[in-house]
């Protein structure tokens, strides 16, 4: 069984630049989450998907950032226009069906984000 | 802004040694717990969800415990080998939405 997909590995841009990053769960799993690492920090949970509703989006940054998950599948995020701050590591992670918290997540291998 | 702390930061043992660390949190709205195994260059991969006060989960050699009502669960490494080595996380699900704080993470070096 694939594991939590998650494209670009690395992603170099310019500051005002826009990135899109694609996570592609486990199939089966309707939990979705989005977490950000920066470097030196803990792990920051961004939003939580429960199909392709947004369960819990308290932790997104600001409105530079923008989480779809069309037909409760695959996810992107978004950063319009990027900014030196928005560097760091981006995890997605799924779980199966119910409530999130008693389910254990599956974590994708991260995309690398650095804003120049 | 809820606070999750694990010690220590970071820990040498021997080969061979038993360990243990501790991640403390704010015991209102608890919902879960989470630990996760974090090698360096991969992603976190899931140890135990706990859930309830008392809990005791284990596998291998690696067990958890925690108690609810004070705020702290405790991860045991029993005669810790090299392949040990890795940042061990806990995660707290709280709240309405369950949000999830995760810990700065405990970073075990197992010396041969």
């Amino acid at each position: 069984e694939a594991g939590v997909t998650q494209f670009p590995s690395h992603s170099v841009i310019e500051k005002g630049q826009t990135v899109t990053l694609r996570c592609d769960p486990i199939s089966g799993h309707d939990n979705l989450y989005w977490y950000r690492r920066v470097m030196g920090k803990e792990i920051k949970f961004l939003l939580h998907f429960v199909k392709e509703s947004k369960q819990d989006e308290s932790g997104m940054p600001n409105n530079r950032f923008l989480a779809e998950r069309t037909g409760g599948t695959y996810s992107t995020l978004k950063v319009q226009p990027a900014e030196l701050e928005d560097s760091g590591v981006y995890f997605c992670a799924s779980s199966l069906s119910g409530t999130g918290a008693y389910n254990e997540q599956f974590f994708g291998p991260g995309t690398r984000l650095t804003v120049l | 802004i809820l606070n999750v702390e694990q010690s220590p930061q970071s820990l040498h043992v021997q080969e061979g040694d038993s360990t243990n660390f501790t991640c403390s949190f704010p015991s209102s709205n608890f919902y879960a717990l989470h630990w996760y195994r974090w090698e360096t260059a991969k992603s976190p991969e899931a140890l135990f969800v706990m859930t309830l006060n008392g809990d005791e989960k284990k596998k291998g050699r690696i067990s958890a415990t925690l108690n609810t009502k004070e705020g702290y669960s405790y991860l045991y490494i029993k005669g810790s080998q090299p392949e040990d080595s890795a940042t061990y996380l806990c995660a707290l699900y709280s709240g309405g939405y369950q949000k999830v704080t995760f810990g700065t993470g405990t970073k075990l070096q197992v010396i041969p």
